[in-house]
């Protein structure tokens, strides 16, 4: 079973438009994460929350808003989408327990605006 | 300035080579240390992590810190053709959310 999964797996669609991704992870983790991959392949990291409370934001445009309804779950909404908001978006989490942090991937999100 | 610096590549090498992949950090406050594996069209894969100086070896992998000169290596023994793929390597501080920094990222080639 997939550990962390996110829909869809790819998303066209024009500027403008307002679009949310999904993010589930049945791992049990406390601690989920939003990244971007821009087309150079550059990962930077977006949002973090633990156990539905936001603990770092980014230097993100507010059009980005995140919301985890639950401890599994980490939404991505974007408003007013832009030419440059294309890219692939990466969901992720770690266990809070660990001392490392280290964090498992989703498989992406391929986003397109046109 | 990144805070990680790693060389792009591309990096082709022949099939059972020793490949060596590197980055360098700039901040000494950085804790722990961790290479990904991202396959084309694919989310990355955690390979190894490592905390402070010294060596972890894991299979045909071998991830090695230098913390004086701030410099983190990934060794990979008999390469082959499955471990053609972009290496990230990513640094960690602890607390504050556990905020990964990655590296740009090697795009290594194992070819036959």
């Amino acid at each position: 079973d997939t550990a962390v999964s996110q829909t869809p797996k790819y998303l066209v669609t024009q500027m403008g438009n307002d679009k949310s991704i999904k993010c589930e992870q049945n791992l049990g983790h406390d601690t989920m994460y939003w990244y971007k991959q821009d087309s150079k392949k550059f990962l930077k990291i977006m949002f973090s929350y633990n156990n539905k409370e936001l603990i770092i934001n980014e230097t993100v445009p507010n059009r980005f808003s995140p919301k985890s309804p639950d401890k599994a779950h980490l939404n991505l909404h974007i408003n007013s989408l832009e030419l440059g908001d294309s890219a692939v978006y990466f969901c992720a989490s770690s266990p809070r327990a660990s001392p490392s942090g280290e964090q498992y991937f989703g498989p992406g999100t391929r986003l397109t605006v046109t | 300035q990144k805070e990680v610096e790693q060389d792009p590549g591309p990096l082709s090498v022949p099939e059972g080579a020793i490949v060596s992949l590197n980055c360098t950090y700039s901040n000494s406050a950085f804790q722990y240390f961790m290479w990904y594996r991202q396959y084309s069209r694919k989310g990355p894969e955690l390979l190894m992590y490592t905390y402070s100086s010294g060596n972890k070896e894991d299979g045909r992998f071998t991830a090695q810190v230098d913390k004086s000169s701030k410099y983190i290596s990934l060794f990979i023994r008999d390469s082959q053709p499955s471990d053609s793929a972009t290496y990230l390597c990513a640094t960690i501080l602890t607390g504050g959310g556990n905020k990964l920094t990655f590296g740009t990222g090697t795009q290594l080639k194992v070819e036959l």
